[in-house]
């Protein structure tokens, strides 16, 4: 039972242009969702949040909108840069279900081409 | 400050060895979390501990013990490792405010033949 998915395991964009990483959730009760970036050999590192009660979040060049009506939020990152080329992995809180208990997804390899 | 640290980094067991996998953090969190990621499968949770002394089960808690040595240590271990159990785990610490916001170590790229 995936309970957060990303059902798109990769994606390939050229630099300058917008990457846009999509991942839908099944379970009502999560309310905090969070992106983590991760490189290869390297541990996961927490990007941007956003929280049920809003429904965009922005810290850069990444915003995350949140669409809770569709359990669906998205990470656009404008512009995409080279650097930016990692599995991007989406997680999901719910209240009273552990404390900082994450679901991850399955990950979505992002190649950012020069 | 070197964050959150993990030993081994690499380890190939034979089926049936046990082994202590070791996580170390330094910035005075209270929780701490054990994941193993599997492709195609994210991060799913093992064990974690909202705080020194407790300790509760995640998704996969099966073939595994947990024991939180003190604030700063968190140790995972397989007493008799399994070819499922061949995974890369990765130790995660949070502290009290932010504490979905989970700093993560290197990992630990663990075979078991």
């Amino acid at each position: 039972d995936q309970q957060v998915k990303q059902n798109s395991p990769s994606l390939s964009v050229q630099e300058g242009r917008i990457s846009i990483l999509n991942c839908d959730y099944t379970n009502s009760m999560f309310d905090y969702f969070l992106w983590y970036k991760k490189y290869p050999a390297e541990g996961p590192t927490f990007l941007i949040s956003i929280s049920s009660i809003k429904d965009k979040n922005e810290d850069g060049r990444f915003t995350v909108f949140l669409n809770k009506s569709a359990k669906h939020l998205s990470l656009h990152i404008v512009p995409s840069q080279p650097g930016d080329s990692a599995v991007y992995f989406c997680a999901a809180s719910a209240p009273f279900s552990g404390y900082g208990k994450l679901t991850f997804g399955q990950g979505t390899i992002l190649t950012v081409h020069p | 400050n070197a964050g959150v640290t993990q030993t081994p980094k690499f380890q190939v067991l034979k089926t049936g060895q046990s082994m202590t996998l070791q996580c170390a953090q330094d910035m005075n969190h209270n929780s701490m979390y054990w994941y193993r990621q599997d492709p195609g499968m994210g991060l799913r949770l093992i064990y974690y501990s909202a705080s020194e002394g407790t300790t509760d089960k995640g998704e996969v808690p099966n073939g595994y013990n947990v024991s939180r040595l003190n604030k700063r240590e968190f140790s995972l271990r397989l007493e008799s490792a399994a070819p499922s159990q061949t995974s890369v785990y990765f130790c995660a610490s949070s502290g009290q405010i932010s504490y979905n916001e989970q700093f993560f170590g290197p990992g630990t790229r663990l075979t078991v033949l």
